[in-house]
């Protein structure tokens, strides 16, 4: 069974661009969270989808968004980017993501912004 | 709300040998699971180990094995004949019962395996 999948892996933007960074889940998996990883802060929570709702978000500010298709594909987008925003952006995916159920990330986006 | 502390931010060993990466945690909640992953510096977050809070023995898998203990909450990742391949950086993490819940991140702890 194939694992998440992320695209793209590399990302470079500038201050004030926005950028979209898309997850596939393992087959099966409806769940898809998103977390932020920095040195500073380490893994930050962003939100999580299931069944095309976001059931739980993170403490993120407004220019931190997400959607998932009903394939459970899921995008997340930062608008007007910000030097801070340079990070790993991690996904998991999870069956239902209820209870205790091990979540799988996958390799992650590294965002660059210059 | 939950946390996770992990106190060594390095540790170091030598090929073969066993080495304990110390997890402590804080919840309310009497219903968790506790997870190890391990991230390489390609960046990837691969899933080790779980061990529910109402499990009776100690999880293994492989060469890795959890010390849970549940009255000191700890939930320590032990890694037996370390291996080159085994340098990265270990997150312990946390995730309730209740709700939808999310994973909760130690700070991590970078192991480097020395020949």
């Amino acid at each position: 069974k194939a694992g998440v999948t992320q695209t793209p892996r590399y990302l470079i933007k500038t201050r004030g661009q926005q950028v979209t960074l898309s997850c596939s889940p393992i087959s099966g998996h409806r769940s898809v969270s998103w977390y932020q990883q920095t040195p500073g802060q380490g893994l930050q929570f962003l939100f999580e989808y299931f069944s095309e709702t976001q059931r739980n978000k993170g403490n993120f500010p407004g220019r931190f968004s997400g959607r998932q298709f009903s394939n459970s594909r899921s995008e997340m987008n930062v608008s007007t980017l910000e030097l801070g925003d340079s990070a790993l952006y991690l996904c998991a995916s999870s069956l239902s993501g209820q209870g205790q159920e091990t979540q799988y990330f996958g390799p992650g986006t590294r965002l660059l912004v210059l | 709300a939950q946390k996770i502390t992990q106190t060594q931010p390095g540790m170091f060993v030598q090929e073969k040998e066993a080495v304990t990466l110390d997890c402590t945690y804080d919840t309310s909640d009497p219903s968790y699971g506790l997870f190890w992953y391990k991230q390489p510096s390609s960046g990837e977050m691969i899933f080790l180990i779980y061990q529910g809070s109402y499990d009776q023995q100690n999880a293994t898998e492989g060469r890795y094995s959890l010390n849970f203990q549940k009255a000191r909450k700890s939930a320590n990742l032990v890694i037996s004949a370390s291996q080159l391949g085994d340098s990265a950086m270990y997150f312990c993490a946390m995730r309730v019962q209740s709700g939808y819940s999310t994973l909760t991140f130690g700070k991590g702890t970078m192991l480097l395996v020395s020949p």
